[in-house]
C-alpha cells in the first residue's frame, strides 16, 4: 500500500511568520508532488506542483523536493489569517493522487 | 480555467435508498474521472476511476456494486450510492483533467443518509 504521510497538526503560526509543512511518501518511484489547499467544507484547491528535487517558488509559496529522502515540503512565507486551512500533500500514482491526512494550519492574528 | 461541476451540493436521504451523484466536464472532455470520498477530520481517499466507455476500476476495499459508477459520455460520470445508511453519509468528490493537465475538482457532494 503506497502511502503519503503528513502530521495532522494543528500547527498554529502568528501571522507574518513561516509556516513549514511536511509530507513523506513511501513509494521511491513517484515522480510529481502536488499541494492542495482545502477550507473546511470545500474541495481542495491546487496550490503548487513539484516534479524535480529542489525548490520551486511561487509568490509566497515554496515547495521543496528531495527525492533521496522521500520528502516533500510547503513553506508559506508570510502567512496571513486567511491561509488558516487545511493543506494536503498528493503524490501521482499512475495519474491517480494518493493524498496523505492533511495538515490544519491555524494563523493567528 | 477548466471547471468540474458537482450536483447536488448536498443532499439528505433515508437509510435503505440510493443516491446518483453527478460530475460533469463543463469545458473539456474527460475520458477519466476519479471519484473521491472524504470523512471528517480525514483526508481524501479514492474509490474508484471512472473510464467512459468501460467499467470503472475501484480501489481496494470498495465495494463495486454498492457505489456504482457509469461514465456514459466524455464529459459526465454519475456515482449511486445504493442502499445507502449511515455509515456511507461523507462528503463525495470528483475530479478530472484535461489531457495530462492540472487536476480539478468537482465542489463536492455532502451526503447524510438518516
Amino acid at each position: 500500500q503506497k502511502e503519503v504521510e503528513q502530521n495532522s497538526g494543528p500547527l498554529s503560526v502568528p501571522e507574518g511568520a513561516i509556516a513549514s509543512l511536511n509530507c513523506t511518501y513511501s513509494d521511491r518511484g513517484s515522480q510529481s508532488f502536488f499541494w492542495y489547499r482545502q477550507y473546511s467544507g470545500k474541495s481542495p484547491e491546487l496550490i503548487m506542483f513539484i516534479y524535480s528535487n529542489g525548490d520551486k517558488e511561487d509568490g509566497r509559496f515554496t515547495a521543496q523536493l528531495n527525492k533521496a529522502s522521500q520528502y516533500v515540503s510547503l513553506l508559506i512565507r508570510d502567512s496571513q489569517p486567511s491561509d488558516s486551512a487545511t493543506y494536503l500533500c498528493a503524490v501521482n500514482e499512475g495519474g491517480k493522487l494518493i493524498f496523505g491526512q492533511g495538515t490544519e494550519l491555524s494563523v493567528k492574528p | 480555467g477548466a471547471v468540474v461541476s458537482q450536483h447536488p451540493s448536498w443532499v439528505i436521504c433515508k437509510s435503505g435508498t440510493s443516491v446518483k451523484i453527478e460530475c460533469r466536464s463543463l469545458d473539456f472532455q474527460a475520458t477519466t474521472m476519479f471519484w473521491y470520498r472524504q470523512f471528517p477530520k480525514q483526508s481524501l481517499m479514492l474509490m474508484a476511476t471512472s473510464n467512459e466507455g468501460s467499467k470503472a476500476t475501484y480501489e481496494q476495499g470498495v465495494e463495486k456494486d454498492k457505489f456504482l459508477i457509469n461514465h456514459a459520455s466524455l464529459t459526465l460520470s454519475t456515482l449511486t450510492v445504493t442502499s445507502a445508511h449511515p455509515e456511507d453519509s461523507s462528503f463525495y468528490i470528483c475530479s478530472a483533467r484535461p489531457g495530462d493537465g492540472e487536476l480539478f475538482f468537482g465542489e463536492g457532494s455532502r451526503l447524510t443518509v438518516l
